[in-house]
C-alpha cells in the first residue's frame, strides 16, 4: 500500500521561506519511471502543479514559480522536500504531494492528505 | 486562469448520465495523456481515469474517459448522490514542461 503525508508549518509570514516534507512508503523513488509531484490548491480554487521529481533526480518546475521552487529528495529517508522562497499571502493553499507510477502524464495516484499553509502579511 | 478549460458546473438527476468536457491545446491534451480526478468535499483528489480512458482498480465502470484532438470528456452514468464532487482534468504540457489542470467542475446530483 502506497501512502504519502505532507508535513511542515501551517503558518508562515510574507517573505519567509516555506519548507514542506513529503514522507512516503510503499514505493521507492529509485524505481525506474516513478516520480513524486507537488500540487497546491488555494481555498475554493483549482489545482496547480508546482513541480515533479523523477526517479533519476530529473526535476520539472512550473515556469511561473521556477525561480522560487526547489524540490529535493532523501531516498534513504523516503522523503521529498519542497522549498518555496519569498512567500506571499497569495501562496495560501493546501499543498499536496502525490505518487506518479511509471508512465507518462499526470496520473498522480495516490495523493497525500494535504497540508494547509497560511501566509500572513 | 487554468490552462485547461472545464465548465464550472454540471447537474443531473440520480440515475442519469452526465458528461464533463475539458479543452486544451496541441501542447497538452493534443499530444499527451489525460487524467481525471474526483475531489470529494474536504478530501484530497482521487485518480478516476488515466491515459485518456483507463480506470485504476476499484473505480466503477460508471466512470469513463475519452479524448478527441485537443479535448477530453469524462462521462458518469447511473449518477448517485455520492458522486457529488469537484472533478478535474489534467495533462502534461510539453511546452511548459509541467502538469496542467482544468479549473474544475462541480457536479450536483439533483
Amino acid at each position: 500500500q502506497i501512502t504519502l503525508k505532507e508535513s511542515g508549518p501551517t503558518l508562515v509570514k510574507s517573505t519567509q521561506t516555506l519548507t514542506l516534507t513529503c514522507t512516503f512508503s510503499g514505493f521507492s523513488l529509485s524505481t525506474t519511471g516513478v516520480a513524486v509531484g507537488w500540487i497546491r490548491q488555494p481555498p475554493g480554487k483549482a489545482l496547480e502543479c508546482l513541480g515533479i521529481i523523477y526517479w533519476d533526480d530529473d526535476k520539472r518546475y512550473s515556469p511561473s514559480l521556477k525561480n522560487r521552487l526547489t524540490i529535493t529528495t532523501d531516498t534513504s529517508k523516503n522523503q521529498v522536500v519542497l522549498t518555496m522562497t519569498n512567500m506571499d499571502p497569495v501562496d495560501t493553499a493546501t499543498y499536496y504531494c502525490a505518487h506518479r507510477p511509471p508512465g507518462q502524464g499526470v496520473k498522480f495516484d495516490p495523493w497525500g492528505q494535504g497540508t494547509l499553509v497560511t501566509v500572513s502579511s | 486562469q487554468s490552462v485547461l478549460t472545464q465548465p464550472p458546473s454540471v447537474s443531473a438527476a440520480p440515475g442519469q448520465k452526465v458528461t464533463i468536457s475539458c479543452s486544451g491545446s496541441s501542447s497538452n491534451i493534443g499530444n499527451n495523456y489525460v487524467a481525471w480526478y474526483q475531489q470529494l468535499p474536504g478530501t484530497a483528489p482521487q485518480l478516476l481515469i488515466h491515459d485518456n480512458n483507463k480506470r485504476p482498480s476499484g473505480i466503477p465502470d460508471r466512470f469513463s474517459g475519452s479524448k478527441s484532438g485537443t479535448s477530453a470528456t469524462l462521462a458518469i452514468t447511473g449518477l448517485q448522490t455520492g458522486d457529488e464532487a469537484d472533478y478535474y482534468c489534467g495533462s502534461w504540457d510539453s511546452g511548459l514542461s509541467v502538469g496542467v489542470f482544468g479549473g474544475g467542475t462541480k457536479l450536483t446530483v439533483l
